[in-house]
């Protein structure tokens, strides 16, 4: 059965500092992977998504994800980040072929430190 | 465009009500899916709809149904409330299938008491 793993219930980071949510994905197919952000009592909003046209994706917000297929990895970084940033971010899997299933990771809390 | 619209945004329900959580989007989307979040757990696909009159169940279904009279609208029907159903619902859309990302409403926060 097809997995997503997101390490890391709460992520802190200093405001101007890196910031790297880590996603693992676990399928034999090359997948199809998103990361999505909730802001508080908000829905999710897409940050980007990949679909095999390039590994480095640039999504919203100064976001940017890169898909390593050797490590079934979708790991979300921005370089700097912002006290706006601070939010729930949700990576998602699917697999091509018949009705394409939609798997949610657990989510990621990142607090900004100012 | 006003995207995905869920209302109500709270809801508090006693044990054995029932209830509708409705649905809307303005996209023209043809497929719409409803999901609940629950603290730490993600979020569980309980129905979807490839387009009008056309729905099938996902991950958690039980205690719920739907109906797709229309491209525009997807609610859900809690019949029977127990206090498992408490949690948060969103209902969700996208162009063609998944691949394209999902818009999501800003959700219904449902209480069972």
């Amino acid at each position: 059965a097809q997995s997503v793993t997101q390490l890391g219930s709460h992520v802190s980071v200093s405001e101007g500092a890196l910031v790297l949510l880590r996603c693992n994905y676990s399928s034999s197919v090359p997948p199809y992977l998103f990361w999505y952000v909730q802001y508080p009592n908000q829905g999710l909003q897409l940050l980007l998504k990949y679909t095999s046209a390039a590994t480095l994706v640039k999504g919203i917000n100064g976001f940017e994800a890169e898909f390593k297929k050797s490590e079934t990895s979708f790991h979300l970084t921005k370089p700097s980040a912002h006290m706006s940033d601070a939010a729930e971010y949700f990576c998602a899997v699917i697999s091509s072929g018949g009705y394409q299933k939609v798997t949610f990771g657990t989510g990621t809390k990142l607090q900004v430190i100012p | 465009n006003a995207g995905v619209t869920q209302t109500p945004k709270f809801r508090i329900l006693k044990i054995g009500q029932s209830m509708t959580l409705q649905c809307t989007q303005d996209m023209n989307h043809n497929y719409m899916y409803w999901y609940r979040q629950d603290p730490g757990m993600g979020l569980k696909l309980i129905y979807y709809s490839v387009g009008a009159g056309i729905t099938d169940k996902g991950e958690v279904p039980n205690g719920y149904n739907v109906s797709r009279s229309t491209t525009e609208d997807f609610p859900l029907r809690l019949e029977l409330a127990a206090p498992s159903q408490t949690s948060v619902y969103f209902c969700a859309s996208s162009e063609k299938s998944q691949g394209y990302g999902y818009t999501f409403g800003s959700g219904t926060r449902l209480t069972v008491v």
